[in-house]
């Protein structure tokens, strides 16, 4: 089946610094969705993406759907503690399913 | 509710024994999907309702698993014969229609033991 791969799979960063992740397909997807997870928490959505070539931010993350529609890219600046969690990205396969990557686990020391 | 519910948290049973999951969605969202996400691992699509009926059960892995939606709101996931393979935390998630934004609810994290 449609796999999503993301990279890197954790991250241990500084308060205050830059944090980019992606997320590769072997297959095109028409729509890409960027959540985040914290424990015990269902995932909750952050960004959407629609159109190819798409750059979308939300505060201080920004996403962008690659021009081949086989990719995208979250970035979040000046990362604070509360950006720890567990993001993925997600695409639909028609429109009630949606297949997710592995995630990538963002760790802040203070 | 403000959010989906899910029902229980946690869930320890053992194996052989059958279990029910149960998710209220959003008041008003005609479209309710159920997911499973393994250790390190993002959900995977496990059945999706639109109203009463499943639309697309296609992940569901086997005959041992069944849900049912029976008034168009509160769903119920059935496992029958559970086995140490199937814990995971289940999430469920719901959204007004098909195409808008699908909402999680907390999941309900079931060990097998």
């Amino acid at each position: 089946g449609q796999q999503l791969n993301q990279s890197p799979q954790s991250m241990f960063i500084q308060e205050g610094e830059d944090v980019s992740m992606n997320c590769t397909s072997s297959s095109i997807f028409n729509t890409w969705l960027w959540y985040k997870q914290e424990p015990g928490e269902g995932p909750v959505l952050l960004i959407a993406l629609y159109k190819a070539g798409e750059l979308t931010s939300n505060g201080r993350l920004t996403a962008q759907f690659g021009i081949t529609r086989k990719d995208s890219f979250l970035n979040i600046s000046a990362s604070i503690p509360s950006d720890v969690g567990i993001y993925f990205c997600a695409g639909p396969i028609l429109a009630q399913k949606l297949v997710f990557g592995q995630g990538t686990r963002l760790t802040i020391n203070p | 509710g403000a959010g989906v519910s899910q029902t229980p948290s946690n869930k320890v049973t053992e194996k052989g024994k059958y279990v029910e999951l149960r998710c209220d969605p959003i008041s008003g969202h005609t479209a309710l999907y159920w997911y499973r996400q393994s250790l390190g691992q993002g959900p995977e699509f496990l059945i999706y309702f639109q109203g009463t009926g499943a639309a697309d059960d296609s992940g569901l892995p086997n005959d041992r698993f069944f849900a049912v939606r029976p008034e168009g709101s509160v769903s119920t996931l059935k496992i029958q014969r559970t086995e140490r393979g199937d814990s995971a935390v289940y999430l469920c998630a719901s959204s007004y229609t098909l195409n808008t934004e699908a909402f999680f609810g907390q999941g309900t994290r079931l060990t097998v033991v």
